[in-house]
């Protein structure tokens, strides 16, 4: 089968810095995303990772073990804007189709 | 440029009735996903258009649910009849590299069947 585990909330204080937990078991790997999502609106695409690593991108980075089917997706400086769902997603076996986690919903508190 | 649009944005309708959901991707994306989403569940894949081609419907929950991208522009999913588990925000994706590419979603269109 295919499954995608993320915890379901997670709160952390402005300024701080938090890392959000993946794992998946998917029919094959074709890359692993992250979005972010604010309440009502659509996803929007925050980083990919397909090979072992790290990838930063400003004050959000990700990481990724392919043999342990597992990321994460590291946080800094935290904004009260950074408070959203974020969503863990794999492109499986053809690359073609996109599954998703349930998504991580991130409180961030003053 | 547009991004990703979906028509309703909120839709209320009955049980037994139907309804069409419709979505512009970014013009020149040839792939076009559908996505639903029930109340604190995963975001879930209904189906994947390339052009107006079906590339997987794997997705699709049973066969009251039709989707369709005639001239491989805006798609359309609809809905015959509607039943209660229907409800859910629907999402339409598009991405021009199915591969590699990351999706570009709409703002999705929320079903409520009562």
């Amino acid at each position: 089968g295919q499954n995608i585990d993320q915890p379901t909330e997670m709160t952390a204080t402005e300024g701080a810095i938090v890392q959000i937990n993946c794992t998946y078991q998917t029919s094959g790997f074709n890359g692993l995303f992250w979005y972010q999502q604010h309440a009502g609106e659509a996803p929007t695409f925050l980083s990919y990772n397909v090979l072992d690593g790290l990838e930063e991108k400003g004050r959000f980075s990700s990481f990724l073990s392919r043999s342990k089917g597992y990321s994460y997706l590291l946080l800094k400086e935290l904004q009260m804007k950074d408070s959203a769902s974020y969503l863990c997603a794999v492109k499986g076996a053809g690359g073609f189709k996109t599954i998703f986690g349930a998504g991580t919903r991130l409180f961030v508190k003053a | 440029e547009a991004g990703v649009t979906q028509f309703p944005s909120h839709s209320v309708i009955e049980k037994g009735q139907t309804v069409t959901l419709r979505c512009d991707p970014i013009s020149g994306h040839d792939n076009l996903y559908w996505y639903r989403r029930v109340m604190g569940k995963e975001i879930k894949f209904l189906l994947h258009f390339v052009k107006e081609s079906k590339q997987d419907e794997s997705g699709m929950p049973n066969n009251r649910f039709l989707a369709e991208r005639t001239g491989g522009t805006y798609s359309t999913l609809k809905v015959q009849p509607a039943e209660l588990e229907d409800s859910g925000v629907y999402f339409c994706a598009s991405t021009d590299f199915a591969n590699t590419g990351e999706l570009f979603f709409g703002e999705g269109s929320r079903l409520t069947v009562l």
